[in-house]
C-alpha cells in the first residue's frame, strides 16, 4: 500500500530564515508532486519531480527527489509571509494520487 | 478556462439525508478522482476513475458511491449521510502524459456539513 509521509506538519519559521520540508513515500514511484494550498482555497500545483536526481526551483522554493530513499524535499530559501500556507507533496501510483498529510507553514514578520 | 468545476460549493445536510456532489471538467482529461480534505489528515482518496463507465475505490470509500456516465462528469454520492462525512471535497482531474508525467487539478472544493 502506498503511504506518504510529510514532515514536520507544522512549521513556523521567522522571515529569511531557510527550511526544509521532507516527504518520504512507502514503495516505488518515479513521479512525485508539491502543492500549495492557501487557507479555503484549492490546491495549486507547484513541481513536478519524475525522476530520480530531479531539481526543480521556482523563486524561493526548490524541490528535490531522491526515488532511491524514496525521499523529496521541498527548501524555502529566505523565507517571506506570502510563502505561509499548506504545503503537500503526493505521490502518484497506478492510477491514483495518494497525498500527504501537509505541512502548514506560517513565517513571521 | 474553466478547468474542474464543483457543485455545489456549500451544504448543510441532516443525518440520514442523501446528496450528489457533481464534478465537471473541461480538458478532455481520462482520470477523475474524488478525495476529502479534513484536518491534521491531508487529502484522502474516495474514489476514483480511469475511464467513462469505470469506477475504483480509493482509501476511504465506505459510505460514498460514484459514477461516471460521461467521460467529463464524475458524481459522488452520499446515500445516507453521518456526521463523521463532514469535511471539504475535492474533486480532481488529469491526463497520462507519457514521459511527462501528469499534472492534477483541482476543483475549488465543496464544504459539507452533516448535521
Amino acid at each position: 500500500e502506498l503511504k506518504v509521509e510529510q514532515n514536520p506538519l507544522f512549521l513556523s519559521m521567522q522571515e529569511g530564515k531557510n527550511y526544509t520540508i521532507y516527504c518520504n513515500y512507502s514503495t516505488t514511484s518515479d513521479r512525485l508532486y508539491w502543492y500549495r494550498q492557501d487557507p479555503g482555497k484549492s490546491l495549486e500545483s507547484l513541481f513536478v519531480l519524475l525522476s530520480n536526481g530531479a531539481v526543480k526551483q521556482e523563486g524561493r522554493l526548490m524541490a528535490s527527489l531522491d526515488t532511491k530513499a524514496r525521499l523529496s524535499t521541498l527548501h524555502i530559501t529566505a523565507a517571506v509571509h506570502d510563502l505561509s500556507a499548506t504545503y503537500f507533496c503526493a505521490v502518484s501510483g497506478t492510477y491514483k494520487y495518494i497525498f500527504g498529510t501537509g505541512t502548514r507553514l506560517k513565517v513571521l514578520a | 478556462n474553466a478547468g474542474v468545476t464543483q457543485t455545489p460549493k456549500f451544504r448543510v445536510l441532516k443525518t440520514g439525508q442523501s446528496m450528489t456532489l457533481l464534478c465537471a471538467q473541461d480538458m478532455n482529461h481520462e482520470y477523475m478522482y474524488w478525495y476529502r480534505q479534513d484536518p491534521g489528515m491531508g487529502l484522502r482518496l474516495i474514489h476514483y476513475s480511469v475511464g467513462e463507465g469505470t469506477t475504483a475505490k480509493g482509501e476511504v470509500p465506505d459510505g460514498y458511491n460514484v459514477s461516471r456516465l460521461k467521460k467529463q462528469n464524475f458524481l459522488l454520492g452520499l446515500e445516507s449521510a453521518a456526521p463523521s462525512q463532514t469535511s471539504v471535497y475535492f474533486c480532481a482531474s488529469s491526463s497520462l502524459i507519457q514521459g511527462y508525467g501528469n499534472t492534477i487539478y483541482f476543483g475549488e472544493g465543496s464544504w459539507l456539513t452533516v448535521v
